[in-house]
């Protein structure tokens, strides 16, 4: 199994820009999150999916972030406009089913001047 | 609201040690609790996931234990080495709300010097 995977690994862009971050879940996991982690914050969740269906955005920080997962092995969360904030790390996690643990893929670092 | 609290916050300690890394939850209804560990610009890879009707879990040198009453877990880490440099993060589950959304605690970030 390959694991959780994401792209790209690392993203520098300009404010202001649109930034496009994406992951493929493990096959047969049906859960998928996206995390947030900074020095200050630590681990946010920003938002999760089951069966491809948005569950819970209470996370994501502003309007200005949104997350799409058009089918099980794939989902994209996307900034825009992008600001110096957003700088952190983004990671994606999936899980199979409720109570099983997650495994996490390996982060984008988005830095954003 | 669930916090988790791991202490101590950092670690440094020389090669060989036996150590015990900290873990303390507010509510103690939980489903499952997983340890992690995460590199340096890494992503996170679980260590060992307890469910809730379980005292411990063990691989090769790692051993989590987890009691509820108490709202604690610990990891032991056994003959440590500089490989174990990392941070080491837990992540707690409630047994209610249906979706065992876990709560993370901040890390213990160790250092195992040769």
């Amino acid at each position: 199994d390959a694991g959780v995977i994401q792209s790209p690994r690392h993203e520098v862009t300009e404010m202001g820009q649109e930034v496009t971050l994406r992951c493929k879940p493990i096959s047969g996991h049906d859960y998928l999150f996206w995390y947030r982690q900074t020095m200050m914050r630590g681990l946010e969740l920003l938002i999760y999916f089951n069966n491809n269906v948005p569950i819970d955005d209470s996370g994501m920080p502003e309007d200005r972030f949104s997350a799409k997962m058009p089918n099980a092995s794939f989902s994209t969360l996307k900034i825009q406009p992008s600001e110096p904030r957003d700088s952190a790390v983004y990671f994606c996690a999936s899980r199979r089913g409720q109570g099983y643990g997650y495994t996490f893929g390996s982060g984008t670092r988005l830095t954003v001047v | 609201k669930q916090e988790v609290t791991q202490i101590p916050a950092a670690l440094s300690v020389p090669e060989g040690e036996n150590l015990v890394l900290n873990c303390s939850f507010t509510d103690s209804a939980i489903y499952n609790l997983q340890w992690f560990r995460q590199d340096p610009g890494k992503g996170l890879t679980s260590l060992l996931l307890i469910q809730s009707s379980q005292r411990e879990q063990t691989s090769g040198r790692l051993n989590a234990s987890l009691d509820k009453s108490s709202g604690r877990s610990t990891l032991y880490i056994a003959a440590s080495q500089p490989g174990d440099s990392a941070t080491y993060l837990c992540a707690v589950s409630p047994a209610s709300g249906g979706s065992y959304i876990p709560t993370f605690g901040r890390g213990t970030s160790l250092i195992v010097h040769p």
